[in-house]
């Protein structure tokens, strides 16, 4: 079960503060990996990434994947109240299969 | 509008019952898909379909149907309800053909198994 991995599973910060959530994944057959915000209850979608090195961005929201560490970051600098949410990461399998798979994600608490 | 909804959002009902969870989008979308959510916030997919063909079927127990009477509708039907079926389900659609890695998702259904 555990082929992808997020920490912290919780996380509380101060408006204006920076935080940073990592996702590890296991390798075996991986193609890319997803970042997704989950308010309330539906996931919307963020970032995904196929390679290395190279960051995305978007707003104040960013992230990268490290393919030799089998790791991602996502990165959110000067927090909102707004940002409070679950931050989801999955792994995408390659081949003809294309599972998809999730990780428990990481609780944001922005505080005003 | 709302551009992928579901049915019941709330729904709970007794073990070993039958239970079908309807889900529709309005996006033109070619390819819709299920996901299980548990308790702990684990994000399973369950199935995928594109124009009416299942092109993923995870390993899930053959007691879940889903059925898609047209490429607006993906519906979740579950026979026999087991204690470990309570979670929150969501339907989610994507453009194109096959899988997608840009879905959009529906609100959500909480299935309580009493």
């Amino acid at each position: 079960e555990d082929k992808v991995v997020q920490s912290p599973l919780s996380l509380v910060v101060h408006e204006g503060d920076t935080v940073t959530l990592n996702c590890s994944y296991e390798v075996t057959n991986f193609r890319s990996l997803l970042w997704y915000k989950q308010e309330k209850k539906a996931p919307t979608f963020l970032f995904m990434l196929t390679s290395s090195g190279i960051e995305k961005k978007s707003g104040r929201l960013s992230s990268i994947l490290d393919k030799k560490e089998l790791f991602s970051i996502l990165n959110i600098t000067a927090t909102q109240t707004g940002d409070s949410a679950i931050y989801l990461c999955a792994r995408i399998s390659s081949g003809s299969a294309r599972q998809l798979t999730f990780g428990s994600g990481t609780q944001l608490t922005v505080l005003p | 509008d709302t551009a992928v909804s579901q049915t019941p959002k709330y729904l709970v009902t007794q073990m070993g019952n039958d239970k079908s969870i309807k889900c529709e989008q309005n996006l033109g979308h070619d390819t819709m898909y299920w996901y299980k959510q548990d308790s702990k916030k684990f994000l399973k997919i369950m199935f995928s379909y594109n124009n009416k063909e299942l092109i993923i079927n995870e390993t899930v127990p053959n007691r879940f149907s889903p059925k898609s009477p047209d490429k607006a509708h993906l519906n979740l039907h579950i026979n026999s309800l087991e204690l470990g079926d309570s979670a929150v389900y969501f339907c989610a659609s994507s453009p194109g053909q096959g899988f997608s890695y840009e879905q959009y998702f529906g609100p959500g259904t909480r299935l309580t198994v009493t």
